[in-house]
């Protein structure tokens, strides 16, 4: 049973083109992410959500935004994709629990862009 | 700065064991974590450490040491199936988890 689910697996897009990938989960886990992955890379951590509270990371370029309407839901825009944002992008989960401690992260199975 | 070392790219023979390092820089523990990624695919949870010693789950155990800023993944009975990138990520005090690039393991007939 899926409980990380990203679509498409696979999507191709124009330089230029705004492109949306999706995620959702099945966990009810209150923390989700969206990490941006490159051959032979380790995931780099492009921003998350705890609850509806979006934390961006320094170094995410404005080009990428991110939505989360519910629990279940997260998006990654991405509004004028590059040659360089090419790449693996995962989607996980977490759950944060009472005391503050966060358990393991969960990903779904990734969305590989390419971008022509 | 913060890092995670492990080394790119081990090989090792069907049946055999072998043992992945990693050693860490970070502001902060909260716990270590292994996840293996098949090509193409996503990481998938092996195992977590956040008290020196060694957890063992099967032909995977994991080892951890803090005051040296270490751990192994030892790898038993290797299989085939077992050809994979290995990644260990650390948990810090902000609770930001840092990602090591990965090892990549070939299993040689």
């Amino acid at each position: 049973d899926a409980m990380v689910i990203q679509n498409p697996r696979y999507q191709v897009t124009q330089f230029g083109k705004p492109v949306t990938l999706s995620c959702s989960q099945t966990l009810n886990h209150n923390v989700m992410y969206w990490y941006q992955q490159k051959s032979s890379q380790a995931p780099k951590l492009l921003f998350h959500y705890y609850d509806k509270d979006f934390n961006n990371e320094a170094d995410t370029p404005d080009n990428f935004q991110s939505r989360r309407p519910n629990t279940s839901f997260c998006f990654l825009d991405i509004r004028s994709p590059g040659l360089g944002d090419a790449a693996m992008y995962l989607c996980a989960t977490s759950r944060v629990v009472a005391g503050g401690g966060e358990e393991t992260q969960y990903f779904g199975p990734g969305t590989r862009l390419l971008v022509l | 700065g913060q890092n995670i070392d492990q080394p790119t790219e081990m090989t090792a023979t069907e049946g055999a064991i072998v043992q992945i390092n990693c050693t860490y820089q970070t502001s902060g523990f909260n716990g270590l974590f292994w996840y293996q990624q098949h090509a193409g695919e996503a990481p998938t949870f092996l195992s977590y450490n956040v008290l020196d010693g060694l957890e063992e789950k099967g032909r995977f155990s994991s080892f951890l040491s803090r005051s040296k800023g270490y751990s192994y993944l030892l790898l038993k009975e290797l299989q085939m199936k077992d050809s994979a990138s290995y990644l260990c990520a650390v948990r810090n005090s902000n609770y930001q988890l840092i990602w090591g690039a990965g090892t990549k393991l070939i299993i040689k007939p």
